[in-house]
């Protein structure tokens, strides 16, 4: 199967600090790779699908790059209301694999 | 609006066996695939199982193939749980899929499921 790590494990930036979380696959994948953002207490939700495809309704200072195996998810000015655990999750083939997570915070 | 509503969860015993429904409303049922993601307390996001819309192809983690089944029809889709064991204790989500392709864009609430003595 597949591996995937997700980078870093947990960050704390300030409110508008520019932020980007990192995922790499074992193999090539294509664009085949979504992000999800949990807030604490919350249902998981959809950000981005197709690498950088972003999700109705999901701000525009979330964006996501990469294909193949690295892929990254920047949020351009962090707000308070995207403190939260975000997830990469593979869907080129089963199994359809979540990365570990990175939990972000507020400095 | 699109509703996933699941069902069906508790406390089991070791061995035992529970199965979890997931009612689903407000779009084309046979359009999408469905799939189970559980959290572990404390823990991240674990995909389960996926079925796709037509239910000829059903997927499983390695963790749970062999005890786990998926299957739908109308508009539920049920995951049966046997032989369960402690490390199954999570919250089990419902979630939708565009057919063929397993990315999620709607969720359930989740429910809890606890396997203990």
């Amino acid at each position: 199967d597949i591996q995937m790590t997700q980078s870093p494990a947990s960050l704390s930036a300030s409110v508008g600090d520019r932020v980007t979380i990192t995922c790499r696959t074992s193999q090539g994948i294509s664009n085949y790779f979504a992000w999800y953002q949990q807030r604490p207490g919350e249902v998981p939700k959809l950000l981005i699908y197709g690498a950088s495809t972003l999700q109705s309704g999901v701000p525009s200072r979330f964006s996501g790059r990469g294909s193949g195996t690295d892929f990254t998810l920047t949020i351009t000015s962090l707000q308070p209301e995207d403190v939260a655990t975000y997830y990469c999750q593979k869907y080129n083939s089963a199994p359809f694999t979540f990365g570990p997570g990175t939990k972000v915070d507020i400095k | 609006e699109v509703q996933l509503l699941e069902s069906g969860g508790g406390l089991v015993q070791p061995g035992g066996s529970l199965r979890l429904s997931c009612a689903a409303s407000g779009f084309a049922f046979s359009s999408y695939a469905m799939t189970w993601v559980r959290q572990a307390p404390g823990k991240g996001l674990e995909w389960v199982s996926s079925i796709s819309g037509s239910g000829e192809s059903r997927y499983y983690a390695d963790s749970v193939k062999g005890r786990f089944t998926i299957s739908r029809e109308r508009s539920k889709n049920t995951l049966y749980m046997n032989s369960l064991r402690a490390e199954d204790t999570a919250v089990y989500y419902c979630a939708r899929g565009i057919s063929g392709i397993y990315y999620f864009d709607y969720w359930g609430q989740g429910i809890q499921v606890t396997v203990s003595s």
